[in-house]
Protein backbone atom coordinates (compact mmCIF):
# COMPACT_ATOMS: atom_id res chain seq x y z
CA UNK A 1 0.00 0.00 0.00
CA UNK A 2 1.05 3.56 -0.82
CA UNK A 3 1.96 5.30 3.11
CA UNK A 4 0.74 9.51 2.97
CA UNK A 5 2.53 11.27 5.81
CA UNK A 6 1.71 14.72 6.36
CA UNK A 7 3.78 17.28 8.28
CA UNK A 8 3.38 19.13 10.67
CA UNK A 9 0.66 17.37 12.44
CA UNK A 10 -0.31 20.65 14.07
CA UNK A 11 0.05 24.22 13.75
CA UNK A 12 -0.63 27.44 15.50
CA UNK A 13 -1.42 30.66 12.97
CA UNK A 14 -2.35 33.91 13.29
CA UNK A 15 -5.50 35.49 10.86
CA UNK A 16 -3.84 36.60 7.91
CA UNK A 17 -1.23 34.33 7.65
CA UNK A 18 0.04 32.44 5.15
CA UNK A 19 -0.18 28.64 6.07
CA UNK A 20 1.55 25.38 4.07
CA UNK A 21 1.26 21.79 4.92
CA UNK A 22 3.40 19.05 3.59
CA UNK A 23 1.95 15.64 2.27
CA UNK A 24 4.60 12.73 1.14
CA UNK A 25 3.75 9.46 -0.79
CA UNK A 26 6.26 6.60 -0.34
CA UNK A 27 6.04 6.16 -4.16
CA UNK A 28 5.11 8.29 -7.10
CA UNK A 29 1.42 9.09 -7.46
CA UNK A 30 1.81 11.30 -10.28
CA UNK A 31 -1.26 14.09 -9.64
CA UNK A 32 -3.38 11.53 -7.96
CA UNK A 33 -4.03 13.26 -4.67
CA UNK A 34 -7.45 15.25 -3.07
CA UNK A 35 -7.18 17.34 -0.14
CA UNK A 36 -10.37 17.26 2.32
CA UNK A 37 -10.68 19.38 5.40
CA UNK A 38 -13.01 18.18 8.25
CA UNK A 39 -14.54 20.83 11.19
CA UNK A 40 -14.95 19.17 14.94
CA UNK A 41 -18.12 17.02 14.75
CA UNK A 42 -18.70 17.23 11.19
CA UNK A 43 -18.15 15.01 7.46
CA UNK A 44 -15.29 15.69 5.32
CA UNK A 45 -14.94 18.73 3.23
CA UNK A 46 -13.64 18.03 -0.35
CA UNK A 47 -11.56 21.53 -1.24
CA UNK A 48 -9.04 19.96 -4.32
CA UNK A 49 -8.35 17.31 -6.41
CA UNK A 50 -5.61 16.27 -8.96
CA UNK A 51 -3.31 18.25 -6.54
CA UNK A 52 -4.34 21.97 -7.67
CA UNK A 53 -7.40 22.00 -8.76
CA UNK A 54 -10.19 23.35 -6.50
CA UNK A 55 -14.25 22.02 -6.14
CA UNK A 56 -16.78 24.15 -6.99
CA UNK A 57 -17.15 26.60 -3.70
CA UNK A 58 -13.72 26.13 -2.17
CA UNK A 59 -12.09 29.80 -1.28
CA UNK A 60 -9.81 31.06 -3.63
CA UNK A 61 -7.06 31.54 -0.84
CA UNK A 62 -7.12 27.25 -0.72
CA UNK A 63 -4.44 26.24 -3.40
CA UNK A 64 -2.30 22.93 -4.38
CA UNK A 65 0.86 22.03 -5.45
CA UNK A 66 3.24 19.02 -6.37
CA UNK A 67 3.55 16.04 -8.62
CA UNK A 68 5.35 12.53 -7.87
CA UNK A 69 6.04 12.47 -4.11
CA UNK A 70 5.51 15.51 -2.85
CA UNK A 71 2.50 17.95 -2.22
CA UNK A 72 1.59 21.21 -0.55
CA UNK A 73 -1.72 22.74 0.42
CA UNK A 74 -1.60 26.34 0.82
CA UNK A 75 -4.05 29.02 2.65
CA UNK A 76 -2.72 32.43 1.04
CA UNK A 77 -4.73 34.30 4.03
CA UNK A 78 -5.64 32.16 7.00
CA UNK A 79 -9.31 33.02 7.95
CA UNK A 80 -10.87 32.04 11.56
CA UNK A 81 -13.46 29.76 9.71
CA UNK A 82 -10.26 27.29 8.41
CA UNK A 83 -9.68 26.14 11.73
CA UNK A 84 -10.00 22.20 11.13
CA UNK A 85 -8.04 19.28 10.64
CA UNK A 86 -6.81 19.19 7.13
CA UNK A 87 -6.26 15.34 5.35
CA UNK A 88 -4.24 14.62 2.07
CA UNK A 89 -5.67 11.13 0.04
CA UNK A 90 -3.71 9.38 -2.72
CA UNK A 91 -6.28 7.62 -5.63
CA UNK A 92 -3.67 6.58 -7.34
CA UNK A 93 -4.09 3.09 -6.75
CA UNK A 94 -6.08 0.73 -4.46
CA UNK A 95 -6.22 0.89 -1.32
CA UNK A 96 -6.49 4.60 -1.54
CA UNK A 97 -4.87 5.86 1.77
CA UNK A 98 -4.88 8.79 3.68
CA UNK A 99 -2.06 10.66 5.28
CA UNK A 100 -3.03 11.38 9.37
CA UNK A 101 -3.84 14.32 9.18
CA UNK A 102 -2.70 18.00 9.90
CA UNK A 103 -4.84 19.84 12.72
CA UNK A 104 -4.58 24.00 12.14
CA UNK A 105 -5.64 26.30 14.97
CA UNK A 106 -5.69 30.17 15.33
CA UNK A 107 -2.64 31.48 17.48
CA UNK B 1 -28.84 20.21 -3.26
CA UNK B 2 -26.82 17.16 -2.93
CA UNK B 3 -27.45 15.06 0.00
CA UNK B 4 -26.17 10.84 1.36
CA UNK B 5 -28.20 10.17 3.95
CA UNK B 6 -26.50 6.91 6.19
CA UNK B 7 -28.16 5.04 8.30
CA UNK B 8 -27.76 1.60 10.29
CA UNK B 9 -25.55 1.90 12.17
CA UNK B 10 -25.19 0.91 15.73
CA UNK B 11 -24.04 -1.35 18.77
CA UNK B 12 -23.53 -5.08 17.26
CA UNK B 13 -21.64 -7.68 18.72
CA UNK B 14 -18.19 -9.53 17.45
CA UNK B 15 -18.88 -12.30 14.94
CA UNK B 16 -22.56 -10.47 14.02
CA UNK B 17 -23.69 -8.82 10.47
CA UNK B 18 -25.44 -5.11 10.00
CA UNK B 19 -26.08 -3.31 6.38
CA UNK B 20 -25.31 0.06 6.25
CA UNK B 21 -27.62 2.24 3.61
CA UNK B 22 -27.13 5.45 2.07
CA UNK B 23 -29.76 7.35 0.48
CA UNK B 24 -28.17 9.51 -2.29
CA UNK B 25 -30.44 12.67 -3.73
CA UNK B 26 -29.95 16.14 -5.69
CA UNK B 27 -27.66 14.96 -8.24
CA UNK B 28 -27.48 11.77 -10.98
CA UNK B 29 -26.58 8.77 -9.22
CA UNK B 30 -25.58 6.91 -12.08
CA UNK B 31 -23.00 9.10 -13.55
CA UNK B 32 -21.01 8.60 -10.22
CA UNK B 33 -18.87 5.67 -8.58
CA UNK B 34 -19.68 5.39 -4.76
CA UNK B 35 -17.26 4.35 -2.05
CA UNK B 36 -17.41 4.04 1.94
CA UNK B 37 -14.75 5.34 4.14
CA UNK B 38 -14.78 4.85 7.96
CA UNK B 39 -12.96 6.70 10.95
CA UNK B 40 -11.89 6.12 13.99
CA UNK B 41 -9.50 8.39 16.44
CA UNK B 42 -6.87 5.90 16.73
CA UNK B 43 -6.37 4.64 12.69
CA UNK B 44 -7.50 7.91 11.21
CA UNK B 45 -9.45 8.13 7.78
CA UNK B 46 -10.03 3.86 6.23
CA UNK B 47 -11.15 3.71 2.91
CA UNK B 48 -13.47 0.42 2.79
CA UNK B 49 -14.71 0.09 -0.53
CA UNK B 50 -15.78 1.28 -3.73
CA UNK B 51 -18.43 0.21 -6.45
CA UNK B 52 -18.30 1.95 -10.24
CA UNK B 53 -21.52 2.93 -12.21
CA UNK B 54 -23.17 0.61 -14.21
CA UNK B 55 -21.17 1.99 -17.14
CA UNK B 56 -18.23 0.44 -15.61
CA UNK B 57 -19.90 -2.77 -15.06
CA UNK B 58 -20.55 -2.34 -11.46
CA UNK B 59 -16.97 -3.37 -10.27
CA UNK B 60 -16.20 -3.59 -7.04
CA UNK B 61 -12.85 -2.53 -5.33
CA UNK B 62 -12.27 -3.20 -1.26
CA UNK B 63 -9.93 -2.74 1.37
CA UNK B 64 -7.66 -5.48 2.75
CA UNK B 65 -9.40 -5.34 5.92
CA UNK B 66 -12.88 -5.82 4.55
CA UNK B 67 -12.43 -8.22 1.45
CA UNK B 68 -14.47 -11.31 1.82
CA UNK B 69 -16.31 -9.93 4.80
CA UNK B 70 -18.12 -6.88 3.58
CA UNK B 71 -19.86 -6.80 0.52
CA UNK B 72 -20.61 -3.04 -1.12
CA UNK B 73 -23.31 -3.01 -3.07
CA UNK B 74 -26.18 -0.58 -5.14
CA UNK B 75 -29.61 -0.36 -6.48
CA UNK B 76 -29.88 2.62 -9.00
CA UNK B 77 -33.81 2.82 -8.76
CA UNK B 78 -33.47 3.73 -5.54
CA UNK B 79 -30.29 5.91 -5.97
CA UNK B 80 -29.16 3.69 -2.95
CA UNK B 81 -25.65 2.56 -1.60
CA UNK B 82 -24.94 -0.75 0.97
CA UNK B 83 -22.43 -1.89 2.50
CA UNK B 84 -23.37 -5.64 4.14
CA UNK B 85 -20.85 -6.18 6.91
CA UNK B 86 -20.34 -9.47 8.03
CA UNK B 87 -18.20 -11.59 10.84
CA UNK B 88 -17.24 -8.22 12.54
CA UNK B 89 -14.59 -7.51 14.57
CA UNK B 90 -14.07 -4.97 17.53
CA UNK B 91 -11.69 -3.28 14.91
CA UNK B 92 -14.65 -2.00 12.55
CA UNK B 93 -15.61 0.39 15.07
CA UNK B 94 -15.94 3.28 13.29
CA UNK B 95 -17.85 5.91 12.09
CA UNK B 96 -18.93 5.21 8.39
CA UNK B 97 -18.95 7.62 5.81
CA UNK B 98 -20.73 7.34 2.24
CA UNK B 99 -18.79 9.31 -0.20
CA UNK B 100 -19.49 9.70 -3.77
CA UNK B 101 -16.97 10.36 -7.02
CA UNK B 102 -17.64 11.63 -10.34
CA UNK B 103 -16.69 9.14 -12.52
CA UNK B 104 -14.67 11.86 -14.77
CA UNK B 105 -12.81 12.98 -11.72
CA UNK B 106 -12.03 9.89 -9.51
CA UNK B 107 -11.40 11.00 -5.98
CA UNK B 108 -14.92 11.19 -3.49
CA UNK B 109 -16.08 15.00 -4.04
CA UNK B 110 -19.05 14.75 -1.24
CA UNK B 111 -19.39 13.18 2.06
CA UNK B 112 -22.69 12.13 4.21
CA UNK B 113 -22.62 13.01 7.36
CA UNK B 114 -21.75 9.13 8.60
CA UNK B 115 -23.08 6.27 10.89
CA UNK B 116 -21.63 5.13 13.66
CA UNK B 117 -21.12 1.12 14.01
CA UNK B 118 -19.80 0.02 17.32
CA UNK B 119 -18.97 -3.72 17.67
CA UNK B 120 -18.69 -5.21 21.28
CA UNK B 121 -19.41 -7.78 23.07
Amino acid sequence: DIQMTQSPSSLSASVGDRVTITCRASQGIANYITWFQQKPGEAPKSLIYAASILYSGVPSRFSGSGSGTDFTLTISSLQPEDIATYYCQQYRTYPFTFGPGTKVDIK
Amino acid sequence: EVQLVESGGGLFQPGGSLRLSCAASGFTFSDHYMDWVRQTPGKGLEWVARIRNKANGYTTEYAASVKGRFTISREESKSSLYLQMNSLKTEDTAVYYCTRSPVNIGPSDFWGQGTLVSVSS
